[in-house]
């Protein structure tokens, strides 16, 4: 069983850096492709990107460029950094493992972290 | 880039039978997994693969996907299944459905 948890500001002014973590807890972080997936308020789920053991990484086209993940298995964390926010970019962060790809799921996911952009 | 389309919303009687549909260009040839999410709450996988249900799923929750059209299917739904369903695939990337609210009343 995999517990996941969202940690970081909750609070980011526009043009800044949104920085979230995921601390993970059980199973073994080689064995997912450990993701982002963001809800803006009243709107439906919208995958952020994720990042594997290798360090590879994938991300939403749709991000431009704005998005970075990095993995520290080590300490069994990993992380997302937004840059330039908007009031768009105002959302639920949630943190979660995928299985796979192309027959991928996510099996897990932790409780979610609403991140507010605002002056 | 690939798209998933599914209804804002379906209602059912409890006891009834809801199916949420979900379409895409040959989604029949990818695998589709759904999630339900609860108000205030975070996803839940409820079917993998098309058609397998996760432990711990009762089995009124089922599935099938086939030509352009997935389908989650809630055979004798009960109000503890009000909730959004999103179904998601991989296109290269990760592409969710946009939800169906489902209601039991």
């Amino acid at each position: 069983q995999v517990h996941l948890e969202e940690s970081g500001p909750r609070l980011v002014k526009p043009s800044e850096t949104l920085s979230l973590t995921c601390s993970v807890s059980g199973g073994s972080v080689t064995s997912y492709y450990w993701s982002w997936v963001r809800q803006s308020p009243g709107n439906g789920l919208e995958w952020v990107g994720f990042v594997f053991h290798t360090g590879a990484t994938d991300y939403n086209p749709s991000l431009n460029g704005r998005i970075s993940m990095s993995l520290d298995t080590s300490k069994r964390q990993f992380s997302l950094r937004l840059a330039s926010v908007t009031s768009a970019d105002t959302a639920t962060y949630f943190c979660a493992a995928l299985t796979g790809t192309t027959s991928g799921k996510f099996d897990y996911w932790g409780q979610g972290a609403l991140v507010s952009v605002s002056s | 880039s690939f798209e998933l389309t599914q209804p804002p919303s379906v209602s059912v009687s409890p006891g009834q039978t809801a199916a949420i549909a979900c379409s895409g260009d040959k989604l029949g040839d990818k695998f589709v997994s759904w999630y339900q999410q609860k108000p205030g709450q975070s996803p839940v996988l409820v079917i993998y693969q098309d058609d397998r249900r996760p432990s711990g799923i009762p089995e009124r929750f089922s599935a099938s996907n086939s030509g352009n059209t997935a389908s989650l299917t809630i055979t004798g739904a009960q109000a503890v299944d009000e909730a959004d369903y999103y179904c998601q695939t991989w296109d290269n990337t990760v592409v969710f459905g946009g939800g169906t609210t489902l209601t039991v009343l």
